[in-house]
């Protein structure tokens, strides 16, 4: 099974920051990466897929990059609504494993 | 719009069954792949099982095969997990989600359902 880990597990923020998040995952996935947004409660909403592209609806705020095994999420500014936590998915081959998530705390 | 709908969470012992439900409305369920994900509280997600929009292809997770099958009925736009040989690590919310071809990521997700395994 591919491993994917996340960095950090925690991150505490202000309104305003810019924020970058990394995955990384045990073999190269070219660029089958996805990333998640959840808020307590909720289903998991897509924010990227393929590694760079933003989902329809998604604040163009987010982005993402990467190929291989060595992926970010970057909020360029974060907004009040973004505090949630992020999980990224590789979508190479099944199992579909997650990394183990970013919870964006409020500073 | 797009739209799923699980149902048939609930309480169960240990080595018991439980059929869960997705109810799919806004768009061509068969043309899409589908997939369940789970939750237990207060941890990650899990990629449970996936299956191909006739359903001729389906795929587990080591931790449930054998004792989980997915199955959909194209006619009535559902999707289903049959869940048996439950255990107390199956405690998770349960989500069904849409499966698209632009890096197989899962575009819409349904509320979720809870199971709870426990005597």
């Amino acid at each position: 099974d591919i491993q994917m880990t996340q960095s950090p597990s925690s991150l505490s923020a202000s309104v305003g920051d810019r924020v970058t998040i990394t995955c990384r995952a045990s073999q190269s996935i070219s660029t089958y990466l996805n990333w998640y947004q959840q808020k307590p409660g909720k289903a998991p909403k897509l924010l990227i897929y393929a590694a760079a592209n933003l989902q329809s609806g998604v604040p163009s705020r987010f982005s993402g990059s990467g190929s291989g095994t060595d992926f970010t999420l970057t909020i360029s500014s974060l907004q009040p609504e973004d505090f949630a936590t992020y999980f990224c998915q590789q979508s190479y081959s099944t199992p579909y494993t997650f990394g183990q998530g970013t919870k964006l705390e409020i500073k | 719009e797009v739209q799923l709908l699980e149902s048939g969470g609930g309480l169960v012992q240990p080595g018991g069954s439980l059929r869960l439900s997705c109810a799919a409305s806004g768009f061509s369920f068969s043309s899409y792949a589908m997939t369940w994900v789970r939750q237990a509280p207060g941890k990650g997600l899990e990629w449970v099982s996936g299956i191909s929009g006739v359903g001729g292809s389906t795929y587990y997770a080591d931790s449930v095969k054998g004792r989980f099958t997915i199955s959909r009925d194209n006619s009535k736009n559902t999707l289903f997990l049959q869940m048996n040989s439950l255990r107390a690590e199956d405690t998770a919310v349960y989500y069904c989600a849409r499966r698209v071809v632009p890096a197989h990521s899962f575009d819409y997700w349904g509320q979720g359902t809870l199971v709870t395994v426990s005597s």
